[in-house]
């Protein structure tokens, strides 16, 4: 158990349409990131949040968005689905600065399936 | 740019050491991360190094060498729990942390 929490756990949906994934860090934690991760991949890094504002991106088209809120829990966003965004969302929460050594911790993921 | 290579899948005994390599080029260093992960389930951490040399926390030690860009995730006392893939992880200066593809490893009775 890390204190991270997702959801929803499964999501079906169907490609053109969006989706919003959420997460809640561990207590404590004011910086959240988003991964994606297909099956026998390592997790990809998608972006990262830190005080309500995104700080880095990764290679993901702007159809992928998020937010952050005060309690820094967070939520991903996806338009316009493809089929290749089948994969599993991870976030991962951490405390500190920007510049802070603190590992992140991972959620249990929401597995997203686009027919 | 950022490579991080690992072997794909990796077979050992149970009682047994496995060593399980990764190599790295990253623009900027901030530390390398190993986690375990089991199939289906989010990634849990194991180790950290950021300084060249070996950390030991129990039957896991990880190794790192910043001149090389190689650091190995040694396991002593093999258990079947054990079976998951195992991902290196490297931290660049700005905290966004780039995943290998994971090693696979399994173990056998």
């Amino acid at each position: 158990e890390t204190g991270v929490t997702q959801s929803p756990t499964h999501l079906i949906k169907t490609r053109g349409q969006q989706v919003t994934l959420r997460c809640s860090s561990q207590s404590g934690h004011n910086t959240v990131s988003w991964y994606q991760q297909a099956l026998g991949q390592g997790p990809q890094f998608i972006f990262q949040y830190y005080r309500e504002e995104e700080n880095g991106r990764g290679n993901f088209p702007p159809r992928f968005s998020g937010l952050q809120f005060p309690n820094y829990s967070s939520e991903l966003n996806v338009n316009a689905l493809e089929l290749d965004d089948s994969a599993l969302y991870l976030c991962a929460s951490r405390r500190g600065t920007i510049t802070s050594t603190d590992t992140q911790y991972f959620g249990p993921g929401t597995r997203l399936t686009v027919l | 740019g950022q490579n991080i290579d690992q072997p794909t899948e990796m077979t050992a005994t149970e009682g047994a050491i496995v060593q399980i390599n990764c190599t790295y080029q990253t623009s900027g260093f901030n530390g390398l991360f190993w986690y375990q992960q089991h199939a289906g389930e989010a990634p849990t951490f194991l180790s950290y190094n950021v300084l060249d040399g070996l950390e030991e926390k129990g039957r896991f030690s990880s190794f790192l060498s910043r001149s090389k860009g190689y650091s190995y995730l040694l396991l002593k006392e093999l258990q079947m729990k054990d079976s998951a893939s195992y991902l290196c992880a490297v931290r660049n200066n700005f905290n966004k942390f780039y995943f290998g593809s994971g090693t696979k490893l399994n173990v056998k009775p």
